[in-house]
């Protein structure tokens, strides 16, 4: 069965500093890995999509990693504002179906 | 652009009762629609996905005679929930395609279901 996994599930920093969400997953067989941002009680706002072919993109203060071989991704938000505060999700398309797996989420509080 | 809308926002009802949810793609033609589910302080499940002018294909565990879903256009997908009951309560969100431009899903703002 494929499984996402993040960690940690909750996180609080002040702001001002840089922190890393982690993703992992089971099967290395991927074909794209996704990083979403959803608010409370709102839908998702994507982040940044990173083809299996590729190990990161970068969109302003946010960096996303990929290691197939390792199965785990990671997400870098450098100088965290306030309203960076949200759930972060990743989302993971085993096949050309596109369907993703999400992960269970990390909670992010950025304190001001 | 890139917008994908769902109405309503939110809906309570009696158990026992339907409701149908929409999701427009506002900008771009949708070949592929999906809905996912979410429980409190749960992520999203996928519910099922459709490709315009076929049968849904759902994912194990999902009842198909309880989430009739249909996309019968390139804009426009729905989800019915039939003889609604309190433990279908949830977040109710659709993302589109466009699977002959891309892969990006585009997610809409979801449906809270509150069934009474």
């Amino acid at each position: 069965k494929q499984e996402v996994t993040q960690i940690p599930a909750a996180l609080s920093v002040p702001e001002g500093e840089n922190l890393v969400l982690n993703c992992s997953f089971t099967d290395s067989a991927i074909y794209n890995l996704q990083w979403f941002r959803q608010d409370p009680g709102k839908g998702l706002t994507s982040l940044l999509l990173i083809q299996s072919s590729q190990r990161e993109q970068t969109s302003g203060r946010l960096n996303a990693s990929l290691d197939k071989s390792s199965g785990r991704s990671t997400l870098y938000i450098a100088a965290s504002q306030p309203g960076d505060s949200a759930t972060y999700l990743c989302a993971v398309s085993f096949g050309a179906t596109n369907k993703l797996i999400f992960g269970t989420g990390t909670l992010l509080a950025v304190q001001p | 652009g890139a917008v994908v809308s769902q109405h309503p926002s939110w809906v309570i009802c009696k158990s026992g009762t339907s409701v149908k949810i929409e999701c427009r793609s506002l900008d771009f033609q949708a070949t592929t629609m999906f809905w996912y589910r979410q429980f409190p302080k749960q992520s999203l499940m996928l519910m099922a996905t459709s490709n315009e002018g076929s049968k849904a294909t759902y994912e194990q565990g999902v009842e198909k005679d309880k989430f009739l879903i249909n996309h019968a256009s390139l804009t426009l997908s729905t989800l019915t929930v039939t003889s609604a009951h309190p433990e279908d309560s949830s977040f109710y969100i659709c993302s589109a395609m466009d699977s002959r431009v891309g892969e990006t899903q585009y997610f809409g703002p979801g449906t809270r279901l509150l069934v009474l």
